[in-house]
């Protein structure tokens, strides 16, 4: 099983700065990552698929690079919605999908 | 409007079963492959399991903490996927999230819609 390592586990950034989330996988995930943003008591949302291809309807200031094992989440200047945990996730290895643990950015 | 909606969770005994169900709307719900997703309380995310499109044979996946206890179907003709979950334990406390494959008529990619979610409470 391909086990997803994010760091830091918190992130704590001012508004208008930049954020850079990291994910680590234990063997190559070519590009098969992506990356997901939940609030809390929300479900998750699709951000950045295929390493670095931002989903339907998410702003520019996300983008996503790396490929291999190293991987990052980049916003480029945090808005107030922004704060949330963010995962990682490997779909290399089908079936068998792994997360990575998450990253919560909180406000600082 | 794209949607999924979770329903059927509740408190159970261990060792008990409970069926959970996901309906569809706003797509051809049979053109895509579907998983669920749990999240136990406080905790990260976890896979249990996927179904492929009828054009891929129907077939089933499960992660291995569920693998033999658990059983996902679907129903096309009613836009429903299905999660059987038998022989409970506490540990399979958690919101129970449906998804949908991202890309139409393929499977194992990320996952671009999700419902709500619907809590299973295992504990006696």
């Amino acid at each position: 099983e391909i086990v997803m390592t994010q760091s830091p586990a918190t992130l704590s950034v001012s508004p208008g700065e930049r954020a850079t989330l990291s994910c680590r996988a234990s063997q190559s995930v070519s590009s098969n990552l992506a990356w997901y943003q939940q609030k809390p008591g929300q479900a998750p949302r699709l951000l950045i698929y295929g390493a670095s291809t931002r989903a339907t309807g998410i702003p520019a200031r996300f983008s996503g690079s790396g490929s291999g094992t190293e991987f990052t989440l980049t916003i480029s200047s945090l808005q107030s919605e922004d704060f949330a945990v963010y995962y990682c996730q490997q779909y290399n290895n089908w079936p068998l999908y792994t997360f990575g643990q998450g990253t919560k950015l909180e406000i600082k | 409007e794209v949607q999924l909606v979770e329903s059927g969770g509740g408190l159970v005994q261990p060792g008990r079963s409970l069926r959970l169900s996901c309906t569809a709307s706003g797509f051809t719900f049979g053109d895509y492959a579907m998983s669920w997703v749990r999240q136990a309380p406080g905790k990260g995310l976890e896979w249990v399991g996927f179904i492929r499109s009828k054009a891929y044979g129907g077939t089933t996946e499960y992660a291995a903490s569920v693998k033999g206890r658990f059983t996902i179907s679907r129903d096309d003709s009613k836009s429903i996927a299905y999660l059987q979950m038998n022989s409970l334990k506490t540990e399979d406390t958690a919101v129970y999230y449906c998804t949908r494959d991202l890309i139409r008529y393929s499977y194992g990619n990320a996952f671009d819609i999700w419902g709500q979610g619907t809590m299973v409470t295992v504990s006696s």
